[in-house]
């Protein structure tokens, strides 16, 4: 079956330091990868994605680029703020056929706080 | 406001109790689904719809019911709820399978006492 596992959390960091934030996959299909991320009470928002390999989702800084040959989607910002403290969730969703199956399957989540 | 909204954000109950956790979204969208979402173990489905009147199972889907009548809404029930039912629970929905992109609500908290 599919599989997302990012790396162990929680991350803590600076201000102004750099992100990275390691997920890989297994999937039998072609899926399509997506990073959601999640603040403090509030249900998750999608990020950034990619549907294909070697495309590059980019919002707010971050970025992402879809390595099919290490069946990688690492997260990465160059400059995190205290505001981008949140938990973030890589996952998948497999296609047949360019049609999504629509199930989302999720990484274990990774927390993030930046300090001052 | 495009939105998907969850009621109650907040629930204690007694084993046994039914209850039923409503989910409802505003932008016309096809497919909607359930998540449980526990600590160490990210976010599994628990069923979805892809349009009115039809559900399946998702991975987890024991002790849960859904029902899909209207294409708004999309209610979860919980029949004889058990304290491994205490979790973080997020309806989601998106305009198609075609569409991938999918809106979350924000999350209804349940401990089953």
């Amino acid at each position: 079956g599919n599989s997302v596992t990012q790396m162990e959390g929680p991350v803590t960091l600076s201000e102004e330091a750099f992100l990275t934030i390691n997920c890989t996959y297994t999937a039998t299909g072609y899926p399509s990868l997506f990073w959601y991320v999640q603040y403090p009470g509030e249900g998750l928002q999608l990020l950034l994605k990619a549907t294909k390999a070697d495309d590059k989702g980019s919002n707010k800084g971050f970025e992402a680029t879809y390595r099919k040959e290490t069946t990688s989607f690492h997260l990465e910002k160059g400059s995190v703020q205290v505001s981008d403290s949140a938990v973030y969730f890589c996952a998948l969703s497999e296609k047949a056929g360019g049609t999504s199956y629509g199930k989302l399957t999720f990484g274990q989540g990774t927390i993030l706080t930046v300090h001052p | 406001e495009a939105q998907v909204t969850q009621n109650p954000r907040y629930l204690i109950t007694v084993t046994g109790k039914k209850l039923t956790v409503t989910c409802s979204q505003n932008m016309n969208h096809e497919y909607m689904s359930w998540y449980r979402q526990d600590p160490g173990l990210g976010l599994r489905q628990i069923y979805y719809s892809m349009n009115v009147e039809v559900t399946d199972k998702g991975d987890v889907p024991e002790g849960y019911k859904v029902s899909r009548k209207e294409k708004r809404n999309f209610p979860l029930i919980l029949e004889s709820p058990s304290p491994n039912q205490t979790s973080l629970y997020f309806c989601a929905s998106s305009l198609s399978l075609l569409r991938e992109t999918q809106y979350f609500g924000p999350g209804t908290r349940l401990l089953v006492l």
